[in-house]
C-alpha cells in the first residue's frame, strides 16, 4: 500500500525537543522530495519544511528556521523532523507529505500521512 | 514572500449548489497553484494542480481556473462529502504558502 506514517509526536515542555519520523511505503521513496505541513488548533495549513531527494538541500518556513531540522534516510525510506526550542506556538498536528514535481509546470503534495499531534505545554 | 488570500473565508451552501472560491496571490505565480480539501481529523487531499489540472480520482464536479494572481475553484452540484475547508497553495517559490482557507458548510 502506498502510504506515509508519522510517529514520534506527544507532549513536550516549552524549550524541549521532539523528533518526528515519517515512514514511507509502496513507492520509490528516493525519487520524491518530501515536506512537512502543520495545522495548529483552529488554524489553517502551514508549510514548514522541504527536503530534496538526496537530502542535500532543505528549506524552512521563517517560523521554524533555526529550530527545526529536516533530514532523510533513503535506505530506511524515512524522513525525520528534529524540533528544538519548542514553544506553545508549535502545538499542532504535523503532516508529512510527498512532493511531486513536473519540471517547469507544477509542484504538488499528492500523498499525505495521517498526521501526528505535538503539544507543547 | 508571496502572500495568499482567499475569499470568502466561509460560505454556506446546499447540496446541488454551485460554489466558487477565489484565491489571490500577492504577485504573479503563472499557474503554479494547487487546491486541497481538508476535513477535520483527516489528511489534506490534493484536488487540483497547475491551477486547472484535476488530480487523478477527484470528481469532475471540481474545476479550477486562473493564472497570474487570480484563481478560482468551482464545485458544481455540491455533494454531502464536499463540505470541508478548501486551501489554495502556491508552488511558485520554495515557500509553498497556503491560503487561509475557505470553509464550506451546510446551509
Amino acid at each position: 500500500e502506498v502510504q506515509l506514517v508519522e510517529s514520534g509526536g506527544g507532549l513536550v515542555q516549552p524549550g524541549g525537543s521532539l523528533r518526528l519520523s515519517c515512514a514511507a511505503s509502496g513507492f520509490t521513496f528516493n525519487n520524491y522530495e518530501m515536506n512537512w505541513v502543520r495545522q495548529a488548533p483552529g488554524k489553517g495549513l502551514e508549510w514548514i519544511s522541504y527536503i530534496t531527494t538526496s537530502g542535500k538541500t532543505t528549506y524552512y518556513a521563517d517560523s521554524v528556521e533555526g529550530r527545526f531540522t529536516l533530514s532523510r534516510d533513503n535506505a530506511e525510506k524515512s524522513v525525520f523532523l528534529q524540533m528544538d526550542s519548542l514553544t506553545a506556538e508549535d502545538t499542532a498536528v504535523y503532516f508529512c507529505a510527498r512532493g511531486t514535481r513536473i519540471v517547469g509546470q507544477s509542484y504538488y503534495m499528492d500523498l499525505w500521512g495521517q498526521g501526528i499531534t505535538v503539544t507543547v505545554s | 514572500d508571496i502572500q495568499m488570500t482567499q475569499s470568502p473565508s466561509s460560505l454556506s451552501a446546499s447540496v446541488g449548489d454551485r460554489v466558487t472560491i477565489t484565491c489571490r496571490a500577492s504577485q504573479g505565480i503563472y499557474m503554479f497553484l494547487n487546491w486541497y480539501q481538508k476535513k477535520p481529523g483527516r489528511a489534506p487531499k490534493l484536488l487540483m494542480y497547475g491551477a486547472s489540472i484535476l488530480q487523478s480520482g477527484v470528481p469532475s464536479r471540481f474545476s479550477g481556473s486562473g493564472s497570474g494572481t487570480d484563481f478560482t475553484l468551482t464545485i458544481t452540484n455540491l455533494q454531502p462529502e464536499d463540505f470541508a475547508t478548501y486551501y489554495c497553495q502556491e508552488n511558485y517559490d520554495l515557500r509553498f504558502t497556503f491560503g487561509p482557507g475557505t470553509k464550506v458548510d451546510i446551509k
